[in-house]
């Protein structure tokens, strides 16, 4: 059974729109991060997503471009605003599953969002 | 800022082979995972590797960590073809954030 899903898993967009992606985890988790893959390249991350306060982004990632939310201890958002071709990627989510019910502690992936700017 | 080499980047080899993927990483990390992503796929988690001296193994793969080189290594023992696939390390840093390699584009011939 998946421990972290996303939605959408793909979506094809506009130039110029926004696109909110959603990730749910199983259990309560401390610690959920996003990453971006582009098209042939290894994973960059993105920010840190934290409950109850602003999400801490790396160097090169700004929260006009990508807002995130983290309203409880198992969901995430992330806005991909005003996007342009350059945009088209794989987002990730990823928790921290250190303590949850698995057999060792390591970071988990959801399954991705696929997305295209046109 | 943590800076992450992985080589090869590519590699192709023949089913029953062995071959060693080699990971450097240029600043401190006590932790160092490793993942499998197929075509089209997600990351799926191979490895995680928690101190020096860590040797870890499942199935064909084994990985290991020396955190004073700053160095792991996944070593495949008679490849088969189901391995084919890009590995990625990834050391990990504060707050629990990874910085990943370039990724292994590994193909295994019959």
């Amino acid at each position: 059974s998946a421990v972290i899903s996303q939605k959408p898993s793909r979506d094809i967009c506009q130039r110029g729109t926004s696109l909110t992606i959603q990730c749910q985890v199983d259990s309560q988790v401390t610690m959920m991060f996003w990453y971006r893959q582009q098209p042939g390249q290894s994973l960059t991350l993105i920010a840190t997503a934290n409950q109850g306060s602003e999400a801490t982004y790396e160097s090169g990632f700004v929260i006009d471009k990508f807002p995130i939310s983290r309203p409880n201890l198992t969901f995430s958002t992330l806005t991909v605003s005003n996007m342009s071709p350059e945009d088209s990627s794989i987002y990730l989510c990823s928790a921290d599953l250190a303590g949850a019910p698995l057999p060792t502690d390591t970071q988990y992936f959801g399954p991705g969002t696929r997305l295209t700017v046109l | 800022e943590l800076k992450v080499e992985q080589n090869p980047l590519f590699l192709s080899m023949q089913e029953g082979k062995n071959y060693t993927i080699y990971c450097n990483y240029s600043t401190t990390s006590d932790r160092l995972y490793w993942y499998r992503q197929d075509p089209g796929k997600s990351l799926e988690s191979l490895f995680v590797l928690l101190s020096n001296g860590a040797v870890k193994q499942e199935g064909r793969l084994m990985a290991s960590l020396d955190t004073k080189a700053r160095l792991s290594t996944l070593h495949i023992t008679a490849a088969v073809h189901d391995l084919s696939a890009t590995y990625f390390c990834a050391p990990e840093t504060s707050g629990s954030r990874l910085t990943f390699g370039e990724g292994t584009q590994l193909t295994v011939n019959p």
